[in-house]
């Protein structure tokens, strides 16, 4: 099993650029979480997807966010446009369970 | 809303046993976890507790008191390795089963 995989591992991008990132969950997990990490705020929650259906984008800071699961392999988390204070790591993780979630390895953005 | 409390910080020598307490606010408990998430790594599952009580895995163990909203993890016989970030999450069905994170607990091992 090859576990949660983000891509890419590092993105440096100018203000104003759209930044895309992407995850495929572990096969056979029907859950999928999208978190950004930083220092000052920490481990938060963005949106939650249940069978590829949004089911809480409660956390997502505003409408430069988005995300999506066409299917059940694959979510993409965009910004457009991105801005300095966008700049964290970025984590997908997935869950069958609901009670033992699986983190990818992030995605660390920054934004100049 | 959903809230989370555990110390920043915790320092302990190699060989002893320490524990990291998390107290919670949740409108739909459904469970509490902990994570540990070394400096550059991705957050890693160690320990569910869904029901009151106990539970070990190895030298880490955690327990829960849902009517105290309190939960534990205990490290014993600490390593070096173990020098990293703790996080409690709880499972939470209010918005749809999603899982919210304590801000961590920064622990260190001194030998």
């Amino acid at each position: 099993d090859a576990g949660v995989i983000q891509s890419p591992r590092h993105e440096v991008t100018e203000m104003g650029q759209e930044v895309t990132l992407r995850c495929k969950p572990i096969s056979g997990h029907n859950s999928l979480f999208w978190y950004r990490q930083t220092m000052m705020r920490g481990l938060e929650l963005l949106i939650y997807f249940n069978n590829n259906v949004p089911i809480d984008d409660s956390g997502m800071p505003e409408d430069r966010f988005s995300a999506k699961m066409p299917n059940a392999s694959f979510s993409t988390l965009k910004i457009q446009p991105s801005e300095p204070r966008d700049s964290a790591v970025y984590f997908c993780a997935s869950t069958r369970t609901e009670t033992k979630a699986f983190f990818g390895q992030g995605t660390r953005l920054t934004v100049v | 809303g959903q809230s989370l409390e555990q110390p920043s910080e915790v320092t302990a020598v190699e060989g002893a046993i320490v524990q990291i307490n998390c107290t919670y606010q949740t409108s739909g408990f459904y469970g509490l976890s902990w994570y540990q998430q070394h400096d550059g790594g991705a957050p890693t599952f160690l320990s569910y507790n869904g029901l009151d009580g106990l539970e070990e895995t190895g030298r880490f163990s955690s327990f829960l008191s849902r009517s105290d909203s309190y939960g534990y993890l205990l490290l014993q016989e600490l390593q070096m390795k173990d020098s990293a970030s703790y996080f409690c999450a709880v499972r939470d069905h209010g918005g749809g089963f999603k899982t919210i994170f304590g801000a961590g607990t920064r622990l260190f091992v001194k030998a």
